[in-house]
């Protein structure tokens, strides 16, 4: 699997937008971009997914940059809820091969709100 | 509510005494995984089932065993447990060919 780097840590104040980094400069052209958080004392929790264009979902938005090498995971809003472990993990596109789904979860970036 | 749920929460053990901790899933998923977390490790794979009956080794599966007689079952089997065996152990299903997967809230489990 290609690899992902990312800050061990960050803050940000609660209600101020959160920019989370990832660089994966080893990225192949179908890997899929994933983040998954880990809240303190629960298991891992799917945030969001893209390929190349920018995302947006309920919990996020996934910005990724143009040549793939990199990509932002972008909290609109944090609240004191937001604190979490956040991990970017890159991914073979699941459809067209069912095998093992394994995600390979890095160190992550330890997020804390500040309230 | 879609859930995966892991049984027990907590355990302490003693070494060499058979265990099992229990993980079903309520979305009528196909796969199902195991992973540990060790701090500085990171979770690591230890089994995957892609269906009912189909099973198979992940990274770390020395000491281990699964079985999947029911498509939302899937324990976990310490025959002989040891203290390298502490840890925090999720368990993982997804529909196949999904992105999404869905994690247990965790076993942690101690070994003396």
């Amino acid at each position: 699997d290609a690899k992902t780097t990312q800050p061990n840590s960050m803050e940000s104040n609660e209600e101020e937008p959160v920019h989370l980094p990832c660089n994966h400069s080893t990225i192949s052209g179908t890997d899929y971009i994933h983040w998954y958080r880990q809240l303190p004392s629960q298991g891992p929790e799917y945030v969001i997914h893209g390929l190349t264009s920018n995302v947006n979902n309920r919990m996020a938005s996934l910005a990724i940059a143009e040549d793939r090498k990199s990509s932002t995971l972008i909290l609109h809003r944090a609240t004191l809820r937001d604190a979490a472990v956040y991990y970017c993990i890159l991914r073979d596109p699941p459809v067209t091969n069912f095998g093992n789904e394994k995600l390979t979860f890095g160190t992550g970036t330890r997020l804390t709100i500040i309230p | 509510e879609a859930q995966v749920t892991q049984n027990p929460r907590y355990l302490i053990t003693v070494t060499g005494k058979k265990l099992t901790v229990t993980c079903s899933q309520n979305m009528n998923h196909e796969y199902m995984s195991w992973y540990r977390q060790d701090p500085g490790l990171g979770l690591r794979q230890i089994y995957y089932s892609m269906n009912v009956e189909v099973t198979d080794k992940g990274d770390v599966p020395e000491g281990y065993k699964v079985s999947r007689k029911e498509k939302r079952n899937f324990p976990l089997i310490l025959e002989s447990p040891s203290p390298n065996q502490t840890s925090l152990y999720f368990c993982a299903s997804a529909r196949a060919r999904a992105h999404e997967q869905y994690f247990g809230p965790g076993t942690r489990l101690t070994v003396t």
